[in-house]
């Protein structure tokens, strides 16, 4: 069965860093593209960034580019995403999933609430 | 960037039909986009449904198909059911990244 666990969300204050990260199992994780998504309170999904299966290329939105950071260790099957200098309009659920194929996105986790407020 | 544009809200009855399309802010619509769709219920994490344009899951439900209409994404309900009542999101490839569309709040009434 495939299983994707994300962890490390919170309370943050703003300006400040968290680093969620993704348990994944079920699955071959090191020939597989890994993405995060967002979704703030009542708003729709937003893409993040995805990182390629043996962490050399790695694609950001522009909204979070030069503040969060993916990678990922294979040996222990899990995802990461560093996030710096955090706003509070950051404030939302955040996802992993897997990209078997141009964005096919077929498998998530229950994703992890992240919330940046003073 | 680029702003992917979808219906906000349909209603359909039980059993009817119901398309939702998805449109990009630069342009028609391709299969080089790679349209993907998902549904989402409310609490839930989203669930895959399309991939590429017309590609179902082994999960998917046949009453779904993926198609390319008028320079837009579409997503075809068919004999929809109640429990397809859910927001349903287009996701689009555009130059090295993803871009998810506004969401579509589908109603069975």
């Amino acid at each position: 069965e495939v299983q994707l666990v994300e962890s490390g969300g919170g309370l943050v204050q703003p300006g400040g860093s968290l680093r969620l990260s993704c348990a994944t199992s079920g699955f071959t994780f090191s020939n597989s593209w890994m993405s995060w998504v967002r979704q703030g309170p009542g708003k729709g999904l937003e893409w993040l960034a995805n990182i390629k299966e043996d962490g050399s290329v790695k694609n950001y939105v522009d909204s979070v580019k030069g503040r969060f950071t993916i990678s990922r260790d294979n040996a222990k099957n899990s995802l990461y995403l560093q996030m710096n200098s955090l706003r509070v309009e950051d404030t939302a659920v955040y996802y992993c999933a897997r990209d078997p194929t141009w964005g096919a996105h077929d498998y998530w986790g229950q994703g992890t609430l992240v919330t940046v407020s003073s | 960037q680029t702003v992917v544009t979808q219906e906000p809200s349909l209603t359909v009855s039980p059993g009817g039909t119901v398309t939702l399309t998805c449109a990009s802010s630069t342009g028609a619509v391709t299969s080089g986009s790679y349209p993907n769709w998902f549904q989402q219920k409310p609490g839930q994490a989203p669930r895959a449904l399309i991939y590429s344009t017309s590609n179902k899951h082994s999960w998917t439900p046949a009453r779904f198909s993926g198609s390319l209409l008028g320079g837009k994404a579409a997503l075809t309900l068919s004999d929809v059911q109640p429990e397809d009542e859910a927001e349903y999101y287009c996701l689009l490839h555009q130059g090295n990244a993803y871009v998810f569309g506004s969401g579509t709040k589908v109603t069975v009434l």
